[in-house]
């Protein structure tokens, strides 16, 4: 069974700082991990996904995660935040094996100032 | 635009109305999902179609009955709900049903339960 833990419901930063949004999963199977992000009104869309090739995953808009197995977390930072950036994100984790079931966190609320 | 387009994307409904939420994807995936999205709980799965079977019920009560008649659309038909059942309903498709997938997520129907 997998499950994964998203601490902080909102996460508050400046314009330009540094984003770090936390996750740690647990897995009974190798894990696949994803970051989904969620702007208001719309679905969700996919930011990065880690599926073993690489510890250190690149997304879109600037944005990566690191996956930790000793430490069971997949991380997800941003060197410097933009307005744009305002959504919320949600941590997600599969196995390698059988049918696709994603299991979500509850999400992480950024918010940026000017 | 993902390219999965879901309506209405609002639907108030009395406790003994019927009503279909809709789902279309032309996007050639095999497999469709039905998630349920409330405030502060993380999403939750309720159906996966796979080739048109349904591979997953996630312990969804009978008032939720979904239907795929074929891999581009997906429906989910709604009688004698609950208050509670008030959230915001997301459709998802995939290129397969297999781990590891991205999910191409539509921007989901918010019902409210009167």
């Amino acid at each position: 069974a997998q499950s994964v833990t998203q601490l902080g419901s909102h996460v508050s930063v400046s314009e330009g700082a540094l984003v770090l949004l936390r996750c740690n999963y647990s897995s009974s199977v190798p894990p696949y991990l994803f970051w989904y992000v969620q702007y208001p009104n719309q679905g969700l869309q996919l930011l990065l996904k880690y599926t073993s090739a690489a510890t250190l995953v690149k997304g879109i808009n600037g944005f990566e995660a690191e996956f930790k197995k000793s430490e069971t977390s997949f991380h997800l930072t941003k060197p410097s935040a933009h307005m744009s950036d305002a959504a919320e994100y949600f941590c997600a984790v599969s196995g390698n094996t059988g049918f696709q079931k994603l299991v979500f966190g509850t999400g992480t609320r950024l918010l940026v100032s000017p | 635009e993902t390219g999965v387009t879901q309506t209405p994307r609002h639907l108030v409904m009395g406790m003994t109305n019927k009503k279909s939420l809709k789902c279309e994807q032309h996007l050639g995936h095999n497999a469709m999902y039905w998630y349920k999205q409330s405030a502060k709980k993380p999403l939750e799965l309720m159906f996966v179609y796979s080739l048109e079977e349904r591979v997953e019920n996630n312990s969804v009560p009978s008032r939720f009955s979904p239907e795929c008649p074929n891999s581009s659309h997906l429906f989910l038909h709604l009688h004698t709900l609950q208050p509670e059942d008030s959230a915001l309903y997301l459709c998802a498709s995939s290129l397969a049903n297999r781990g590891g997938e991205k999910l191409f997520f539509g921007s989901g129907t918010q019902l409210s339960v009167l």
